[in-house]
């Protein structure tokens, strides 16, 4: 089973909302990444946030992490139709960097 | 300047045949790796590779062998071809083994038929 799981599956909202994710994920992690993949492209790093850390902040995004619960969020806020991708959660996993990733979270985001 | 790039970008072909796909990346990492992304979109990775020396070796069938020339270059091989294989193969490349960003190229959607 994957590491990570996304939820929701997908997401669609209009322009100007805003747009949460989570990820739940089962073993212990030194941090965790989130991934953007615009349809028929690859993966581009978004952010990561370490095991110590609890929320972390880049442009529009805000990505938390709650290890009590094994859990993250990603909030894209004031969405714009170019952000319409999907979005993982991805956590390294023993020697050599191995990424998991989650099933992904789809948005779609209307003009 | 793509910094990582992989050819071809599509590729279809009969089931029992060999394929490779190349890959290259220009920012001077020591690692790379190969994932697989199948229809539902789930990322599972195939082999890693730090200066041209295996680390990971998921459990991939033997059919696919990964090869690297140097440390700019991770190529993938698939022997004998079969329908499941059909995917999107996805290379990456990260500064060192222990680096977590990784950067990842356009991917190869293979089809098999």
């Amino acid at each position: 089973s994957q590491q990570g799981e996304e939820d929701p599956q997908a997401l669609s909202i209009q322009e100007g909302e805003n747009a949460t994710m989570n990820c739940s994920y089962k073993t212990s992690i030194n941090n965790l990444q989130w991934y953007r993949q615009n349809s028929g492209r690859g993966l581009v790093h978004l952010i990561l946030i370490r095991s110590n850390e609890r929320e972390k902040h880049s442009g529009r995004l805000r990505v938390t992490l709650d290890t009590s619960k094994k859990s993250s969020s990603l909030l894209i806020t004031a969405s714009r139709a170019a952000d319409t991708a999907s979005y993982f959660c991805a956590t390294p996993q023993a020697a050599g960097n191995k990424l998991t990733f989650g099933g992904g979270t789809r948005v779609l985001v209307k003009p | 300047d793509t910094a990582v790039s992989q050819t071809p970008k599509y590729l279809v072909t009969q089931m029992g045949n060999d394929k490779s796909i190349k890959c290259e990346q220009n920012l001077g990492h020591d690692t790379m790796y190969w994932y697989k992304q199948d229809s539902k979109k789930f990322l599972k990775i195939m082999f890693s590779y730090n200066n041209k020396e295996l680390i990971i070796n998921e459990t991939v069938p033997n059919r696919f062998s990964p090869k690297s020339p140097d440390k700019a270059h991770l190529n993938l091989h698939i022997n004998s071809l079969e329908l499941g294989d059909s995917a999107v193969y996805f290379c990456a490349s990260s500064q060192d083994s222990t680096t977590d960003t990784q950067y990842f190229g356009p991917g190869t959607r293979l089809t098999v038929l």
